[in-house]
């Protein structure tokens, strides 16, 4: 997989279910951050998480990490309409090479 | 504050023809990115600025140049736009001076959609 490869491409929930996507990547990173984007709009940034946390929260997002398998999960729990967007995740590396490389996102719909 | 703006936020070009898009952003943020969002590719990085007075290529520079005028403002010019140029293109800014802000969340404009005929 390339870095920062996210699954499953397209998600459909009814409304107040949970959603969960799942980003992968290849080379050992610093952080993992997910961004949300609505349409026609700019990317929105929604949680940064460091490779020496394992997880973290922000409202209705849960935010996992797994550098062992190199995998982070963005859960958002009771979804709502409104949550209808893409979401992206970057994973950055520092040094010599430093990059933020951004995935190519998964859809998700949240049907009412 | 209005964070990241950019301008135009449509433009239609001729092929050959030249524009610059332009970014400025008040959060007094150290770098500024360009990034060109195509279907099915995600975000790839054109140009960089870790902090004002420099600039650095990506991964795709070729057939951009960019002005990191001041603190606050960063554009993209295309001298000679081609069809594989039509895409939209963002600006985002942050906090971090080094390198790719790498350590911050980066903020993003609204996008400005070029087409190239």
């Amino acid at each position: 997989s390339q870095q920062g490869e996210e699954d499953p491409q397209a998600l459909s929930i009814q409304e107040g279910e949970n959603a969960t996507m799942n980003c992968s990547y290849k080379t050992s990173i610093n952080n993992l951050q997910w961004y949300r984007q609505n349409s026609g709009r700019g990317l929105v940034h929604l949680i940064l998480i460091r490779s020496n946390e394992r997880e973290k929260h922000s409202g209705r997002l849960r935010v996992t990490l797994d550098t062992s398998k190199k995998s982070s999960s963005l859960l958002i729990t009771a979804s709502r309409a409104a949550d209808t967007a893409s979401y992206f995740c970057a994973t950055a590396i520092t040094g010599a090479n430093s990059k933020l490389t951004f995935g190519k996102g998964i859809t998700l719909s949240v049907r009412p | 504050n209005a964070g990241v703006t950019q301008t135009p936020k449509f433009q239609v070009l001729k092929t050959g023809q030249s524009m610059t898009l332009q970014c400025a952003q008040d959060m007094n943020h150290n770098s500024m990115y360009w990034y060109r969002q195509d279907p099915g590719m995600g975000l790839r990085l054109i140009y960089y600025s870790a902090s004002e007075g420099t600039t650095d290529k990506g991964e795709v520079p070729n057939g951009y140049n960019v002005s990191r005028l001041n603190k606050r403002e960063f554009s993209l010019r295309l001298e000679s736009a081609a069809p594989s140029q039509t895409s939209v293109y963002f600006c985002a800014s942050s906090q971090d001076g080094t390198a790719f802000g790498v350590m911050n969340t980066q903020y993003f404009g609204p996008g400005t959609r070029l087409t190239v005929l």
